[in-house]
């Protein structure tokens, strides 16, 4: 039932792609397609990027894709932008009905 | 469009009980699982807990001694309880929606609530 664990850091320029990991386990990342993403500014309630590892909400930027490869799922954002700088954290289900989020991941635009 | 109000004592001496009710305007209330999650000061995200239909919850198992969540259907709110409260509990507490299986994201969030646990 640890967190799930994410680069501390990850950067980029205006423009480019960059992409979040989130590794887990077998118990849970691994096991379900129940893997959300979540943008966090400063002072603010985190906000829903991508649920079911690969589906966006409505109003979400097609800038934003999830995707999983085993224990891993990964966040990509392309056209980098700077209201994309933000503390990003990924959630998983784990099983007997509990969630479990990952470290964080502190994006910054060059 | 789905509103949270959350609204809760701020500071707390040690060995208290935590308190907390999150009012959820939209009457997708009874249809929704309901959850609780905290950040600690310059830290990560949390889950605590969750309740949904039928007012069954479920806690995460390092804080499930201490947390107990309870839903007032008459009224649209839910409630947090965390019991013998220590410094390690200080946080930004949020209500949210989510936490099912066919609606596992937290798509909707209360505004946050701040409590500190000094003495």
């Amino acid at each position: 039932q640890s967190a799930l664990t994410q680069p501390a850091f990850v950067s980029g320029s205006p423009g480019q792609s960059i992409t979040i990991s989130c590794t887990g386990t077998s118990s849970d990342v691994g096991s379900y397609q129940l893997v959300s993403w979540y943008q966090q500014h400063p002072g603010k309630a985190p906000k829903v990027m991508i649920f079911e590892v690969n589906k966006r909400p409505s109003g979400v930027s097609n800038r934003f894709s999830g995707s999983k490869s085993g224990n891993t799922a990964s966040l990509t954002i392309s056209g980098l932008q700077a209201e994309d700088e933000a503390d990003y954290y990924c959630c998983s289900y784990e099983g007997g009905s509990t969630f479990v989020f990952g470290t964080g991941t502190k994006v910054t635009v060059l | 469009q789905v509103q949270l109000q959350q609204w809760g004592a701020g500071l707390l001496q040690p060995s208290e009980t935590l308190s907390l009710t999150c009012a959820v305007f939209h009457e997708s209330f009874n249809t929704y699982y309901w959850s609780w999650i905290r950040q600690p000061p310059g830290e990560g995200l949390e889950w605590i807990g969750k309740i949904g239909r039928g007012a069954s919850a479920n806690y995460k198992p390092s804080l499930e001694s201490r947390v107990t969540i309870s839903v007032d259907t008459s009224k649209n709110q839910f409630s947090l309880k965390l019991n013998s409260v220590t410094a390690a509990d200080t946080a930004v507490y949020y209500c949210a929606r989510g936490g099912g299986i066919t609606t596992s994201s937290f798509d909707y969030w209360g505004q946050g609530t701040l409590v500190t646990v000094s003495s």
